[in-house]
């Protein structure tokens, strides 16, 4: 069965340091695999996808993920975080031919001036 | 673009009324989802329709919700009777079959609270 993993609930960062989000995932074949931000009292936001090819995918406000598909694993990264990446970050996978997309049970990330 | 629409926006009501929450997908989308969110079970997705048909109510919890969508620009998703257990934040999304990888399009929610 899918699954997903965020292992880390809640990170704080300063504001300029770089970010990592970690995601793991649990599927047989080559999944879909996304990055949703949530800000506070808002719906989901699509930040980057992956499904082939180069597994280094660029997305919006500045994010990239990396697939490697030896570790399961689906990092979100930012070189330099804004005070307004603040919000909650989910990794979302589903798999090819269904609309099941499981989520993973977020990061809440915390950014200091 | 409008992008979904939800409403309510915030819902409180008391335990064993009808509570009823409307989506409004897209234009042109022909895949709409509703999930709820809470802080013990996350991101959940109760049922999702393609085409106005109803493809997959497995995650409908009980007998208590259920799910409609009459034309492809709205659906509903009734609870009756509410419990409080019931209390969370249901979405809306949708999104467009295609080639590739196929987003999910969200609305801002509607907070249930049922006293």
């Amino acid at each position: 069965a899918q699954s997903v993993t965020q292992p880390d609930i809640h990170i704080t960062v300063s504001e300029g340091a770089s970010l990592e989000l970690r995601c793991n995932y649990s599927y047989g074949a080559t999944p879909y695999l996304f990055w949703y931000v949530q800000s506070p009292g808002q719906g989901l936001q699509l930040l980057l996808k992956y499904f082939s090819g180069d597994t280094l995918v660029q997305g919006i406000k500045g994010f990239e993920a990396e697939f490697k598909r030896s570790q399961s694993s689906f990092n979100l990264r930012k070189p330099s975080v804004h005070w307004s990446d603040a919000a909650e970050y989910f990794c979302a996978v589903g798999a090819s031919g269904t609309y099941k997309y499981i989520f993973g049970t977020g990061t809440r990330l915390k950014v200091l001036a | 673009d409008a992008g979904v629409i939800q409403s309510p926006r915030h819902e409180v009501t008391e335990m064993g009324q009808e509570v009823t929450l409307r989506c409004k997908p897209i234009s042109g989308h022909d895949y709409l989802f509703w999930y709820r969110q809470t802080m013990m079970r996350g991101l959940e997705l109760l049922i999702y329709f393609n085409n106005n048909v109803p493809i997959d109510d497995s995650g409908m919890p009980e007998d208590r919700f259920s799910a409609k969508m009459p034309n492809a620009s709205f659906s509903t998703l009734k609870i009756q009777p509410s419990e409080p257990r019931d209390s969370a934040v249901y979405f809306c999304a949708s999104s467009l079959q295609g080639t590739g990888v196929r987003e999910l399009f969200f609305g801002e929610g509607s907070r249930l609270t049922v006293l």
